[in-house]
């Protein structure tokens, strides 16, 4: 079965710009978790869609956002990018209450 | 609010050596633990889960609920456990929606 993947793998974008990052789910998982890693926080949780709706939310701000299609892809959109917002961003895929299996991450740069 | 600590953000044993890798939680309720590994240049993996009680490439941790703990133990490491370690918690029956909380990790190394 493949596991989730996750495009692009690395990105560079500039001050003020806006991005969207993708994520194919293994087949048959329904819920796809966002989450934020950096080397000072760690990894926090962004947000879940499951089947198109997003259940939940983590603290931050709304220039983050996110869709899941009837697929369950799901992409997820940072609009007027700040340096702090350079990151690795994994998703991850599950059955609902299950467990979560990682991406690879989009490594983003803010320049 | 559910919350994670692993106290240890660096160890260093020696091949052979046994490990303990430190978590403890903070949650009122019934929790679901987990630790997922991290090696280099590879995406985050599921390494045992506490309900499912396996001991997976010799690691094993157990549920102390008494003291809020789930600890990683290897009696042996090997240089390829070097990692880094994620300890994380879910709500019991999908009731976090999709928000695993984790612990700030650990990088382990063994030194041959």
């Amino acid at each position: 079965k493949a596991g989730v993947t996750q495009t692009p793998r690395y990105l560079i974008k500039t001050r003020g710009q806006q991005v969207t990052l993708s994520c194919s789910p293994i087949s048959g998982h329904r819920s796809v978790s966002w989450y934020q890693q950096t080397p000072g926080q760690g990894l926090q949780f962004l947000f879940e869609y499951f089947s198109e709706t997003q259940r939940n939310k983590g603290n931050f701000p709304g220039r983050f956002s996110g869709r899941q299609f009837s697929n369950s892809r799901s992409e997820m959109n940072v609009s007027t990018l700040e340096l702090g917002d350079s990151a690795l961003y994994l998703c991850a895929s599950s059955f609902p209450g299950d467990t979560q299996y990682f991406g690879p991450g989009t490594r983003l740069t803010v320049l | 609010a559910q919350r994670v600590t692993q106290p240890e953000k660096l160890l260093s044993v020696f091949k052979g050596a046994p490990v303990e890798l430190k978590c403890n939680y903070s949650y009122s309720g019934s929790p679901e633990l987990f630790w997922y590994v991290q090696y280099s240049r590879q995406r985050l993996q599921l390494l045992l889960r506490h309900i499912s009680r396996e001991s997976i490439k010799g690691f094993t941790a157990d549920l102390n609920k008494g003291e809020t703990s789930f600890h990683l133990k290897k009696p042996f490491a090997q240089e390829e456990d070097s990692a880094m370690y994620y300890c994380a918690l879910d709500l019991a029956g999908g009731t976090s929606y999709g928000k695993l909380t984790f612990g700030q990790g650990t990088i382990l190394t063994v030194h041959p």
